[in-house]
């Protein structure tokens, strides 16, 4: 059971925008720590997505963006493409574990 | 800016492993290196980590079975695993936290773990 908990799965049509939450608690997401988003396409390594709450690194699309409120973040995709048919999972660290925290991760699929 | 894991392999339950993750284009001892490993249908779960001081920390789920260890020289990182449980079974990778934020900005491409009898 993970600690950092996400929507199994979501799915939308080419063009559309879909959302992940991604909810914690007081010990990590509310506690101020940052969330970092990951993407990962079937049978590679996890690539970073979205970096401290907002920030993109560089060759990312502007499509994917981040936000976090309280004990909660979400990753937004607009103009939803086929290439971006992968497992999303959000991470963070948690004090009371004093360890990295992984949400449970996020299916998208692109209707 | 490259990290490669080596290592993985079919052992069996109770057994050891020693897994590597060779670092290019960046320094080990400069940054965290983190472990993380994916089960079988699940998802992403850290494993470990070892900072820029060489300080270690651990999931509760293989403290006191896994040890994370650096070599400066070879600027490489290693886990050691022992009393290996199917549950190990995973693909297993090493990661840079970057050290403004400590997200996870380099990965390797994975080493895969079974652990069967």
């Amino acid at each position: 059971q993970s600690v950092l908990t996400q929507p199994p799965s979501v799915s939308g049509a080419p063009g559309q925008r879909v959302t992940i939450s991604c909810t914690g608690s007081s010990s990590n997401i509310g506690a101020g720590y940052d969330i970092h988003w990951y993407q990962q396409l079937p049978r590679t390594a996890p690539k970073l997505l979205i970096y401290a709450n907002t920030n993109r690194p560089s060759g990312v699309p502007d499509r994917f963006s981040g936000s976090k409120s309280g004990t909660s973040a979400s990753l937004a995709i607009t103009g939803l493409q086929a290439e971006d048919e992968a497992d999303y999972y959000c991470q963070s660290y948690d004090s009371s574990l004093s360890g990295f925290v992984f949400g449970s991760g996020t299916k998208v699929t692109v209707l | 800016v490259q990290l490669v894991e080596s290592g993985g392999g079919l052992i069996q339950p109770g057994g050891s492993l020693r897994l590597s993750c060779a670092a290019s284009g960046f320094t080990v001892s400069h940054n965290y290196i983190i472990w993380v490993r994916k089960a079988p249908g699940k998802g992403l779960e850290w494993v470990t980590v070892i900072n820029r001081g060489g300080n270690t920390y651990y999931a509760d789920s293989v403290k006191g079975r896994f040890t994370i260890s650096r070599d400066n020289y070879n600027n490489t990182v290693y886990l050691q695993m022992n009393s290996l449980r199917a549950d190990d079974t995973a693909v297993y990778y090493c990661a840079r936290g970057d050290n403004s934020y400590y997200a996870m900005d380099v990965w390797g491409q994975g080493t895969t773990v079974a652990v069967s009898s």
